[in-house]
C-alpha cells in the first residue's frame, strides 16, 4: 500500500522552529516530486512548497519564503519541512503530498498539526 | 499568482441529484486543472486530474470538463458518501493554487 506518514507537528511559540518529517512507503519515493500543503483551521488548502526528485530544485510559496525549507533524503524515503520564525498564521494541518507528472496530488498523508501560540 | 474561484461556495442536494460545481482561473491554465474531495478528519482525495482524467478507483459518476479559464466538476447522481467539500487546483504554474472550496451537504 502506498502511504505517507507525517510527524513532528507540535505546539510552538511565535518565532520558534519546528521540523516536520514525512515517511513514504509502498512506492519508489525517489521517482516523484513531493510537496507540502497546509490547511488552516476552518479554511481551505494552501500549497506551501515542492521539491524535485533528487532534491536539487525547490520552490516555496511567498508566504513562507526565507523561513521554510523543504528537503528530502531518498536513502531514507523521507521528506522534510524545516520551519523557522514561525508566525500565528502558520498554524495549520500540514500534509505531505506526492504529485503526478501533471502536478496533481495523488497521494496525501493524514496530516500533522502545527500550533503557534505563546 | 493565479487566483482560483469556485461557485457556489456551498450547496444542498439530495441523494440522486445531479450536481455541478464551477471553477474559474484568473488566467488561462490550459487543461491543468485538478479536483479533490475532502471530508472532515481525512486526507483530501484526488478525483479528476488534467480537467477530465478520472483518478484510478474514483467512481464514474464524477466527471470534469473545461479548458482555459472555466472548468466544471459534475456528479451525475449524488451518493451519500459524496457529501464533502470539493476543491479545484491549478497545476499550470507555481504557486500551485487551490480554489476556496464548495461544500456539498444534505438537503
Amino acid at each position: 500500500e502506498m502511504q505517507l506518514v507525517e510527524s513532528g507537528g507540535n505546539l510552538v511559540q511565535p518565532g520558534g522552529s519546528l521540523r516536520l518529517s514525512c515517511a513514504a512507503s509502498g512506492f519508489t519515493f525517489s521517482s516523484y516530486w513531493m510537496h507540502w500543503v497546509r490547511q488552516t483551521p476552518g479554511k481551505g488548502l494552501v500549497w506551501v512548497s515542492r521539491i524535485n526528485t533528487d532534491g536539487s530544485v525547490t520552490t516555496c510559496a511567498d508566504s513562507v519564503k526565507g523561513r521554510f525549507t523543504i528537503s528530502r533524503d531518498n536513502s531514507k524515503n523521507t521528506l522534510y519541512l524545516q520551519m523557522n520564525s514561525l508566525r500565528g498564521e502558520d498554524a495549520a494541518v500540514y500534509y505531505c503530498v506526492r504529485s503526478l507528472t501533471a502536478r496533481a496530488f495523488d497521494i496525501w498523508g493524514q496530516g500533522t498539526m502545527v500550533t503557534v501560540s505563546s | 499568482d493565479i487566483q482560483m474561484t469556485q461557485s457556489p461556495s456551498s450547496l444542498s442536494a439530495s441523494v440522486g441529484d445531479r450536481v455541478t460545481i464551477t471553477c474559474r482561473a484568473s488566467q488561462s491554465i490550459s487543461t491543468y486543472l485538478n479536483w479533490y474531495q475532502h471530508k472532515p478528519g481525512k486526507a483530501p482525495e484526488l478525483l479528476i486530474y488534467v480537467t477530465s482524467s478520472l483518478q484510478s478507483g474514483v467512481p464514474s459518476r464524477f466527471s470534469g470538463s473545461g479548458s482555459g479559464t472555466d472548468f466544471t466538476l459534475t456528479i451525475s447522481s449524488l451518493q451519500p458518501e459524496d457529501f464533502a467539500t470539493y476543491y479545484c487546483q491549478q497545476s499550470y504554474i507555481a504557486p500551485l493554487t487551490f480554489g476556496p472550496g464548495t461544500k456539498v451537504d444534505i438537503k
